[in-house]
């Protein structure tokens, strides 16, 4: 699987977009990109994924570049409830290979 | 409630028991897997069964011993465990070949390990 670079952590106000990036510059023609976030202490919980388009979901929104060599997520309107690790996973056959979990990126919304 | 369910939610263990971690997933997957996840650390795959069978063993310890009597439960047997193996230990089940569907996890058990 493709590997992912995220950065570390990110601050938010509430309210606002939050923009979570992600580069994914080795990634194969098959390989989805998958995004998960996880709340101190819980299990990870799917947001969205994509192969090429951009997609939209009722908590997310996922915008992948031309090339699909990064992506960004998108929460419209940040809740202090979406503060949590965010993980960018690159994997085939949308999701029924085995998940390789990074670091991810803490994002924390202030109020 | 995701649809994964973890037994128990939190477990304190001493070094020389047996214990077991359950699992049971409601969704009509046909794959399961168990993650490690230790303080501060990214979540480590552990076992893979796809339509029960074990696909996937990351060189993982034998004092840990997975078992998947079907495919909509999974055990994790503990025993000898170390203080290291303290962690949140979580559940995930998928439909292998369906794509567009990721993975449901379940809420973990904390083990402690005295």
């Amino acid at each position: 699987d493709a590997k992912t670079t995220q950065p570390p952590s990110m601050d938010c106000a509430e309210g606002r977009a939050a923009n979570l990036p992600c580069n994914h510059s080795t990634i194969s023609g098959n390989e989805y990109v998958y995004w998960y976030r996880q709340i101190h202490s819980q299990g990870p919980q799917y947001i969205i994924h994509g192969l090429k388009n951009n997609e939209t979901n009722e908590m997310a929104s996922l915008i992948i570049t031309e090339d699909r060599k990064s992506s960004t997520l998108i929460l419209p309107h940040a809740t202090l409830r979406d503060t949590a690790v965010y993980y960018c996973i690159v994997t085939a056959q949308g999701g029924s290979e085995k998940l390789v979990f990074g670091k991810g990126t803490k994002l924390t919304v202030n109020p | 409630e995701t649809g994964v369910t973890q037994t128990p939610r939190h477990l304190v263990m001493g070094m020389t028991n047996k214990k077991s971690l359950k699992c049971e997933q409601h969704l009509g997957h046909n794959a399961m897997y168990w993650y490690k996840q230790s303080a501060k650390k990214p979540l480590e795959l552990m076992f893979v069964y796809n339509f029960k069978e074990q696909t996937e063993n990351n060189s993982v310890p034998s004092r840990f011993s997975p078992e998947c009597p079907n495919s909509s439960h999974l055990f994790l047997h503990l025993h000898t465990l170390q203080p290291e193996d303290s962690a949140l230990y979580l559940c995930a089940s998928s439909q292998v070949s369906r794509s567009g569907y990721g993975y449901t996890f379940g809420s973990g058990t904390r083990l402690t390990v005295v």
